[in-house]
């Protein structure tokens, strides 16, 4: 186990919501870790969705929000569209010398 | 646009060397800070590396320092990646990353190194 956690795999019905959460072994994920999401689809290079725990890119679909929930940051998906199905990675910042991505939340839309 | 392009991967021996480049576009490079973040085909990310704007001390995650060095050319706008003793275990895709408020902004599309005797 890592030491940013992540579900291995979700499944959302279409047009369902999910959330997919991110946790440190080392205690809370709070907004000092900077918490952001990246999606990848298979065969594609990674694309970041939310940076700073909360905030959107230009790129980023409404229906997707960050935040945090409990002693976790959280990606929610509001509305799932098939097109959503891809891997999810977290990534903390423990710092600017020390970078942690999770191993990644596999999401089926189904 | 910003364009991230990486460039230099391909085979290579264990114990060999390779220097990959991310050439950047569509921003102002000296502005930015720049990482690199490796991914073993089928696995997950591994954050490597990263360089702040006014190349002061570089950053390392503990399973490259020593082996691996990045560094900077503000007048070519090129981030590179120096990749010395290399073992198959760091068969991966390479990929640079833009780095804006604590965020991955831009990725690259990514260069294979294959580790293979």
């Amino acid at each position: 186990q890592g030491v940013v956690t992540q579900e291995p795999s979700v499944t959302v019905s279409p047009g369902g919501t999910v959330i997919l959460t991110c946790g440190s072994i080392t205690g809370a994920v709070t907004s000092g870790l900077f918490p952001c999401w990246v999606q990848q689809k298979p065969g594609q290079a990674p694309k970041t969705l939310i940076y700073d725990t909360n905030n959107r890119y230009s790129w980023t679909p409404a229906r997707f929000s960050g935040s945090l929930l409990g002693d976790k940051a959280a990606l929610t998906l509001s509305g799932a569209q098939p097109e959503d199905e891809a891997e999810y990675f977290c990534l903390l910042s423990y710092g600017t010398e020390r970078r942690i991505f999770g191993g990644g939340t596999k999401l089926t839309v189904l | 646009q910003v364009q991230l392009v990486e460039s230099g991967g391909g085979v290579v021996q264990p114990g060999g060397s390779l220097r990959l480049s991310c050439a950047a576009s569509g921003f102002t490079f000296t502005d930015s800070g720049m990482h690199w973040v490796r991914q073993i085909p089928g696995k997950g990310l591994e954050w490597l590396a990263f360089m702040t704007s006014a190349r002061k001390s570089p950053y390392y995650a503990d399973s490259v320092r020593g082996r691996f060095t990045i560094s900077r050319d503000n007048s070519r706008n090129t981030l590179y990646l120096q990749l010395d003793s290399l073992r198959p275990e760091d068969t991966a895709i390479f990929y640079c990353a833009r780095d804006r408020k604590w965020g991955f902004e831009n990725w690259g599309q990514g260069t294979l190194v294959t580790v293979s005797s």
